[in-house]
């Protein structure tokens, strides 16, 4: 199957700071990565769809200004949650989106801890 | 709409067989998942149904009814190792983008 990873697998940072997660895809060429997160307790829920070189698609009621989403190249997606607060620690997952495949993937997951 | 709905929770005991259900409503359904994930982890894949009927791996089974809106997930010869959280996803089109339900969380007792 699809291999992908994230980087870093566990972040803690302060709050009003920024973090960077990145997604790689190691054996395949992802023209689209899905990012979901999910709170304690709770599912996955789609925040976004980046597109590898052009802006990427926002999920209602997800602030495009606050998660940033880069898709500079087709093995690389990232992430970035800007001014991060308590209420922004989650597990972020990203998924690439595999045109004819029936078996969707996932990376590791980041779990961000905001203080 | 897209609600996908499935039990919260469910136990049951080692040995025996767990059927979770899921039911949803949703335009350009194009598949359906059932994910394993254990706590502090992604996703792992169980099954993929885009017909209607039973698609058997192993000792997890999983049915689809197109007309009904409804799968379920079967699990046979349960095993202590089978405690997590089984989440049904609806694939919203060819792109990828799946729906997920808010999952159910299974524990088996010995």
């Amino acid at each position: 199957g699809a291999v992908v990873s994230q980087h870093p697998s566990r972040v803690i940072c302060k709050s009003g700071t920024s973090v960077k997660i990145e997604c790689r895809s190691l054996d395949f060429q992802a023209t689209t990565m899905f990012w979901y997160r999910q709170f304690p307790k709770q599912s996955l829920m789609l925040m976004a769809t980046s597109n590898e070189g052009s802006k990427a698609t926002y999920e209602q009621g997800v602030e495009k200004d606050k998660f940033l989403i880069n898709h500079a190249s087709l093995t690389l997606s990232t992430l970035t949650v800007t001014s991060a607060h308590p209420e922004d620690s989650s597990f972020y997952i990203c998924s690439p989106g595999l045109a004819g495949v029936t078996e969707q993937f996932f990376g590791p997951g980041t779990r961000l801890t905001v203080l | 709409g897209q609600n996908i709905d499935q039990p919260t929770e469910m136990t049951a005991t080692e040995g025996a067989i767990v059927q979770i259900n899921c039911t949803y409503q949703t335009s350009g359904f194009n598949g359906l998942f059932w994910y394993q994930q254990h706590a502090g982890e992604a996703p792992t894949f169980l099954s993929y149904n885009v017909l209607d009927g039973l698609e058997e791996k192993g000792r997890f089974s999983s049915f689809l009814s197109r007309s009904k809106g409804y799968s379920y997930l079967l699990l046979k010869e349960l095993q202590m190792k089978d405690s997590a959280s089984y989440l049904c996803a609806v694939l919203y089109n060819q792109g990828g983008k799946l729906i997920f339900g808010q999952g159910t969380e299974l524990s088996v007792k010995p």
